[in-house]
């Protein structure tokens, strides 16, 4: 059974930089998985942040990047905002139409 | 602008049968594939169904298979999840959602509907 591993939670000061991170429990994540990014806050629907691994949505501040960081897909957040604090999760293709999110990541900034 | 409305949800029996529907408006509907996702109270986001743009091919997660069905209507700009044989661990928020007509994420996403499988 494909297992999508993200950090269960972070923590970044206002004003750092943070990398949250998009794994498989079996190989590598490539661009082949088309990884994709969405933040959500409690009560919303979620909001898609990147895609295509590393391009950002329409309206999505230039704070947030994606990228492949060694065997994994990455979400970086440069100059953490207290509006950051969400839930952040990942999404890969596994071909056929079928998609995996991973767990997700509680991201506290304080 | 892209609106996703969904509706159909509520308190179901366990082993019962519950429609959800999506109403689409604001692109062209029949150009673009669509999902349900799913999220259980407190946890994750779970991708559930997605259906082709013409409605021909169609997938489903493996916890819901030969239980959850994923339809549409494009000529009502509608897009349907009919779920059957329903358990208490299907409770969740069901969001609509649009794949992207140029990669494989999903676009646009509607404010969800509650189903509630409890006795």
């Amino acid at each position: 059974q494909t297992v999508v591993t993200q950090e269960p939670s972070f923590s970044v000061s206002p004003g750092g930089t943070v990398t949250l991170t998009c794994g498989l429990n079996s190989g590598s994540v490539s661009t082949s998985y088309s990884p994709s990014w969405y933040q959500q806050t409690p009560g919303q629907a979620p909001r898609t942040l990147i895609y295509n691994t590393n391009t950002r949505s329409s309206g999505v501040p230039d704070r947030f990047s994606g990228s492949i960081v060694g065997n994994k897909a990455a979400l970086t957040i440069t100059g953490a905002q207290a509006d950051d604090e969400s839930d952040y999760y990942c999404l890969l293709y596994m071909g056929s139409g079928i998609r995996v999110f991973g767990g997700g990541t509680k991201l506290t900034v304080l | 602008e892209v609106q996703l409305l969904e509706s159909g949800g509520g308190l179901v029996q366990p082993g019962g049968s519950l429609r959800l529907s999506c109403a689409a408006s604001g692109f062209t509907y029949n150009k673009y594939a669509m999902s349900w996702v799913r999220q259980a109270p407190g946890k994750g986001l779970e991708w559930v169904s997605i259906v082709s743009d013409s409605g021909d091919y169609t997938n489903h997660v493996d916890s819901v298979q030969g239980r959850f069905t994923i339809s549409r209507d494009n000529s009502k700009n509608a897009l349907y999840l009919q779920m059957s044989s329903l358990r208490a661990e299907d409770t969740a928020i069901y969001y609509c959602a649009r794949r992207s007509d140029t990669f494989f994420y999903f676009d646009s996403w509607g404010q969800g509907t509650l189903v509630t499988v409890s006795s």
